[in-house]
């Protein structure tokens, strides 16, 4: 079966830190996605994970583990405007993407 | 266009009704992809296009919905005899490569579809 878990929501301060995990169980694993939706918008793509490891992106970073089938956003720096729902996906062996139901995310001054 | 484009922005229909959901992918984009968030819920994977054939339509909640893509470019999702579990948004995205690469899909703004 598949199965990805995210937490419903978080909250943190601007300026913070915020650390948003993803856990997955699937058939397969070619990739690991992170999309930010703000509401009432598209999901928009932030990072791409295939290995094991850190890929970082200005503020943002995103971590795998393959063999814990793990995964998670860090936030750095953050700003009202990256209040959001965030959406982890992975990849099976086709090409269609396995979303988790997101994380909704409120930044507060 | 520069993204991926879908009309209309919203639709509201009468439970019976059929209905078409268009989708522009990004030019040169050969893989294209069908989508549904309901209220409070993550994507749901419907359908995707390879070119103009879809090798996956495992999504496809039932056989009232159906898909089509011509000339590489435009998909056309339909939904017949609307029922209103079918309310929700339909989000379309594309993508450059097939089978590998960080074949990044890039989403539309989606229909909001609403059965009454």
């Amino acid at each position: 079966g598949q199965n990805i878990d995210q937490p419903t929501e978080m909250t943190a301060t601007e300026g913070a830190i915020v650390q948003i995990n993803c856990t997955y169980q699937t058939s397969g694993f070619n990739g690991l996605f992170w999309y930010q939706q703000h509401a009432g918008e598209a999901p928009t793509f932030l990072s791409y994970n295939v290995l094991d490891g850190l890929e970082e992106k200005g503020r943002f970073s995103s971590f795998l583990s393959r063999s814990k089938g793990y995964s998670y956003l860090l936030l750095k720096e953050l700003q009202m405007k990256d209040s959001a729902s965030y959406l982890c996906a992975v990849r099976e062996n086709t090409d269609k993407l396995i979303f988790g139901t997101g994380t909704r995310l409120q930044v507060f001054p | 266009g520069a993204g991926v484009s879908q009309s209309p922005s919203n639709k509201v229909t009468e439970k019976g009704k059929d209905v078409e959901l268009r989708c522009d992918p990004i030019s040169g984009h050969t893989a294209l992809y069908w989508y549904r968030q309901s209220l409070g819920q993550g994507l749901e994977f419907l359908i995707y296009f390879q070119g103009n054939s879809a090798p996956d339509k495992s999504g496809l909640p039932s056989d009232r919905f159906s898909a089509e893509r011509t000339g590489g470019s435009v998909s056309t999702l339909t939904i017949q005899r609307t029922q209103q579990e079918d309310s929700a948004v339909y989000l379309c995205a594309s993508s450059s490569e097939w089978r590998g690469g960080r074949d990044t899909q890039y989403f539309g703004p989606g229909t909001r579809l609403t059965v009454l």
